[in-house]
């Protein structure tokens, strides 16, 4: 049984698109998060979710939006996609938010997006 | 904010020898620190952490050691093989925040040759 799964893993698409990317995690987590991995492998975070309330938001653009309709599910939209937009996305989940019990993220497989 | 500066970037040893891999944060207040290994398209997953009540973990050829006072942790690998091959990424959080955000470092790519 996967514990965080995302899909698509891969998404090839043009410039100008939209798209989305879905994230699940089955461990009763309460904290769930995007994170970004760009060609330089640095990852950076752009949004976490706590019991379906955005608890940070990165300085991302607005065309990135996320969704999170329960605790088990984080969904990431992305409008009028550009060139820059291309790297690994990964959702990521914890135990709770401060970490007092657990502080380790789980991480999704990965998106990969390519825009061209 | 956190800032967690990782050095070196790349690292290349032959197996069997040891790997040292060293961060440093900025806040005081940060007290967990974890490390995430990254194989070659794969996610990252946690290997080893320490909490700032502790200056030394080892799980058998893995070992960190945090100095609180110059604000840096070490991660140590011993009997390097290939398959320790991978990026590595630092990262530290201050557990009490009620952001309880983790801070990265920008990761260091370990190649251990046969």
């Amino acid at each position: 049984d996967t514990a965080v799964s995302q899909t698509p893993k891969y998404l090839v698409t043009q410039m100008g698109n939209d798209k989305s990317i879905k994230c699940e995690q089955n461990l009763g987590h309460d904290t769930m998060y995007w994170y970004k991995q760009d060609s330089k492998k640095f990852l950076k975070i752009m949004f976490s979710y706590n019991n379906k309330e955005l608890i940070i938001n990165e300085t991302v653009p607005n065309r990135f939006s996320p969704k999170s309709p329960d605790k088990a599910h984080l969904n990431l939209h992305i409008n009028s996609l550009e060139l820059g937009d291309s790297a690994v996305y990964f959702c990521a989940s914890s135990q709770d938010i401060a970490g007092f019990r657990n502080g380790e993220l789980f991480f999704g497989e990965g998106s990969r997006l390519t825009v061209l | 904010g956190e800032n967690v500066e990782q050095h070196p970037s790349t690292l290349s040893v032959q197996e069997g020898d040891s790997a040292v891999i060293k961060c440093t944060y900025s806040d005081s207040a940060s007290n967990y620190f974890p490390w995430y290994k990254q194989e070659l398209g794969k996610r990252p997953q946690l290997i080893i952490d320490i909490r700032s009540n502790v200056g030394e973990k080892k799980d058998q050829r893995i070992a960190v050691t945090l100095n609180k006072t110059a604000k840096h942790f070490s991660l140590h690998i011993t009997e390097t093989q290939p398959e320790d091959s991978a990026v590595y990424f630092c990262a530290a959080k201050d557990r009490g925040s009620t952001l309880g955000r983790l801070y990265f470092g920008r990761g260091t790519q370990l190649t251990v040759w046969p």
